[in-house]
């Protein structure tokens, strides 16, 4: 089944922690990037790749990492959360650029304490 | 990046067309419009994309005029299950989804 799938679903943890959220696709698609969504402000994007190794900022890049070193992998870091990343996460691909549908995970609801 | 304006809500009655317009005022030769529909908790779901005049589906219709500075998404004969965000989107590399259009439909 093509999907997209994000690892873990739920996390509560505390401010300073690092941890890592996994994205991973299994379409074959070159572009992947990552979404939170907090509520009033819809979807922000975080971080884009267009292809292995090529990743750049989105609307709302600080307090967040994100490597791209397979075609199907783009994991989310966060070096040293904070609250305001309390948030809900989503990971997306498509074939190439933005120019094709959009294919969401599940989401991650994160909640930093 | 072409930025999008939409309405924030909009309400409906089961089995009425619902018509969301999109303003894009700076959208760029080479982009796509593209809708979304968002269930809470959900990932965005794609509805529909053109580039201009119009396009059907199964689910929806998109209205493009020429000049492509707006477009219109269309729902027909809208259910309870049709209530959702609707996002409307020009298609660059980098995505702004924005706020979205809250669809509530009512029986």
């Amino acid at each position: 089944e093509a999907q997209v799938t994000q690892n873990p679903r739920y996390l509560i943890t505390v401010t300073g922690k690092k941890l890592t959220v996994t994205c991973s696709q299994n379409m074959n698609h070159e572009y992947m990037s990552w979404y939170r969504q907090d509520p009033g402000l819809g979807l922000r994007q975080i971080y884009y790749s267009m292809n292995v190794e090529v990743t750049d900022k989105g609307d709302v890049p600080e307090g967040y990492k994100v490597s791209r070193k397979e075609k199907r992998n783009f994991p989310l870091i966060l070096e040293s959360p904070s609250p305001n990343q309390t948030s809900l996460y989503f990971c997306a691909s498509s074939l190439e650029a933005a120019h094709y549908e959009q294919y969401f995970g599940p989401g991650t609801r994160l909640t930093v304490t | 990046l072409a930025k999008t304006t939409q309405p924030i809500s909009m309400d409906s009655y089961e089995g009425q067309e619902v018509n969301i317009t999109c303003s894009h005022n700076n959208i760029a030769t080479n982009d796509y419009i593209t809708w979304y529909q968002q269930f809470p908790s959900q990932g965005p779901r794609f509805i529909i994309q053109g580039y201009k005049t119009k396009v059907t589906n199964e689910v929806a219709s998109l209205f493009i005029p020429a000049d492509r500075k707006s477009s219109t998404l269309s729902l027909p004969r809208v259910s309870l299950s049709d209530t959702a965000v609707y996002y409307c989107l020009v298609n660059d590399y980098k995505l702004s989804f924005g706020a979205g259009t809250t669809v509530t439909v009512r029986a």
